[in-house]
């Protein structure tokens, strides 16, 4: 496609319910970037991905978060039992370059804000 | 260490003035220093970006100053346009050696651009 597409671009979920957020890059990009940005900060790294291995999960902020790009392509961010502090814009960006000790360019989606009532 | 540090918060300019944003990091292996744009309701979208081997970018209204000894790099919006409106993020990434990179962002700047 054009650009890195995210789905769905809004999520109502009630405390404790699970979500998943779905990532497609752009085709062709091997790295993959799921970030979450708070109401007025910057985006915040949760993991990345270089086709389908999961390379760094530093980021993610307790075990009921969870990501995974078994094809090395789409990618599914997943929230378990979500808590209010969770609710955010999460974003997805992709990335062509991999196997560089050289950072690269990074295209973002729209990003799927949650909101945990 | 992997902080960068993003000033000012938000910034009002008269259209056809200079905006001025300003960002600090502190660790040295930092390999690529991007600008993002966000308008509400979209995912941020590259800019301009440097490599510390330089010390100034120019891609139409908008620079990149550069200063690897102080650790600062700053974006310059030219002739700053209503348009121009939107919340600005530099960033800082490091590369991996087993591939990939890893990018820290600034807190935002949020700049209007006054008609």
């Amino acid at each position: 496609g054009a650009g890195v597409s995210q789905s769905p671009r809004y999520k109502v979920a009630k405390r404790g319910q699970d979500v998943a957020l779905r990532c497609d890059p752009i085709s062709g990009h091997v790295s993959l970037f799921w970030y979450q940005q708070a109401l007025g900060q910057g985006p915040e790294f949760l993991t990345y991905f270089q086709n389908e291995a999961q390379l760094d999960k530093s980021g993610l902020p307790s075990d009921r978060f969870f990501a995974e790009r078994p094809e090395g392509s789409v990618s599914t961010l997943k929230i378990q039992r979500t808590q209010q502090e969770d609710s955010a814009v999460y974003l997805c960006a992709s990335s062509y370059k991999a196997g560089s000790v050289l950072s690269d360019t990074q295209y973002f989606g729209p990003g799927t804000r949650l909101t945990v009532l | 260490q992997q902080q960068v540090k993003q000033s000012p918060q938000s910034l009002i300019v008269q259209k056809g003035g200079i905006s001025i944003i300003n960002c600090a990091y502190e660790n040295t292996a930092f390999d690529y220093f991007p600008w993002y744009q966000q308008f509400p309701g979209k995912g941020p979208a590259l800019l301009i970006a440097i490599r510390p081997d330089v010390s100034e970018k120019k891609e139409g209204r908008f620079t990149i100053s550069f200063n690897k000894s102080a650790k600062q790099f700053s974006l310059h919006i030219m002739d700053s346009q209503p348009g121009d409106s939107a919340t600005y993020f530099c960033a800082a990434s490091q590369g991996r050696k087993g591939g990939g990179f890893k990018t820290i962002f600034g807190a935002g700047t949020r700049l209007f651009v006054k008609a």
